[in-house]
């Protein structure tokens, strides 16, 4: 079946601009995560929804950032007032539900985000 | 809070030599671990996880992990290092709550690249 997918692949904007990053998560898992992975870094959580309510959005940097999943499938990372330390890849990942041994995270190819 | 320390951002093997990746981690109380694997322009793919059933964890592509508790280590193994091998490897970790269950989050470490060379 299909994995996670994410789009756009790439996005470039302007300093001070909104963005929005979709992740379709694989479907079934009730469980959906955002990470940022910046260069030679890691992948930092930000958020993770069980179903439609966010579990935990203590990664999220500051009140610019927000997310949503209204229908507890697809995922909206919105970022407001774009600054170019912002620029990083942003990644999604799935799972059946969050936490427990089934909790494997399945993860998109990422939505590349450029700041000028 | 867990944290995860990879030492050695790259490292370099020959093909059919031993590949050890090592990861270190800091937690409050026995997590569940995870080693990552990302290839060029590609999503990360699970390679194995520890989840506290055996202390050696066999993963896909002939990966192998240890969990030891006293080093507080989960280092990544392979006897053999293939070409395709060639890839970033990223070592993450979960924290359990007092109840056995983990916390949906993975914190990982900053990632080792791998080289083989022919």
């Amino acid at each position: 079946g299909a994995g996670v997918s994410q789009t756009p692949s790439n996005k470039v904007t302007e300093k001070g601009k909104y963005v929005e990053l979709r992740c379709d998560p694989i479907s079934g898992h009730t469980a959906l995560y955002w990470y940022r992975q910046s260069l030679g870094q890691g992948p930092e959580f930000l958020i993770y929804f069980q179903g439609t309510g966010a579990a935990d959005d203590s990664g999220l940097p500051n009140d610019r950032f927000f997310a949503v999943r209204p229908e507890g499938s697809v995922s909206t990372l919105k970022i407001q007032r774009t600054e170019r330390g912002d620029s990083a890849v942003y990644l999604c990942a799935s799972s059946l539900r969050a936490g427990g041994l089934m909790n494997e995270q399945f993860f998109g190819p990422g939505t590349r985000l450029t700041v000028l | 809070a867990q944290s995860v320390t990879q030492l050695g951002s790259h490292v370099s093997v020959s093909e059919g030599a031993l590949v050890l990746l090592r990861c270190n981690y800091s937690s409050s109380v026995p997590p569940y671990l995870f080693w990552y694997v990302q290839y060029p322009n590609q999503g990360l793919q699970l390679l194995l996880k520890y989840t506290s059933a055996a202390t050696l964890v066999k993963g896909i592509n002939g990966f192998e992990a240890e969990f030891k508790k006293s080093e507080t280590s989960f280092h990544l193994t392979k006897p053999s290092a293939h070409m395709s091998d060639a890839a970033e490897y990223f070592c993450a970790v979960s924290d359990l709550r007092a109840g056995g269950t983990s916390y949906g989050k993975l914190t990982f470490g900053q990632g080792t690249i791998l080289t083989v060379h022919p």
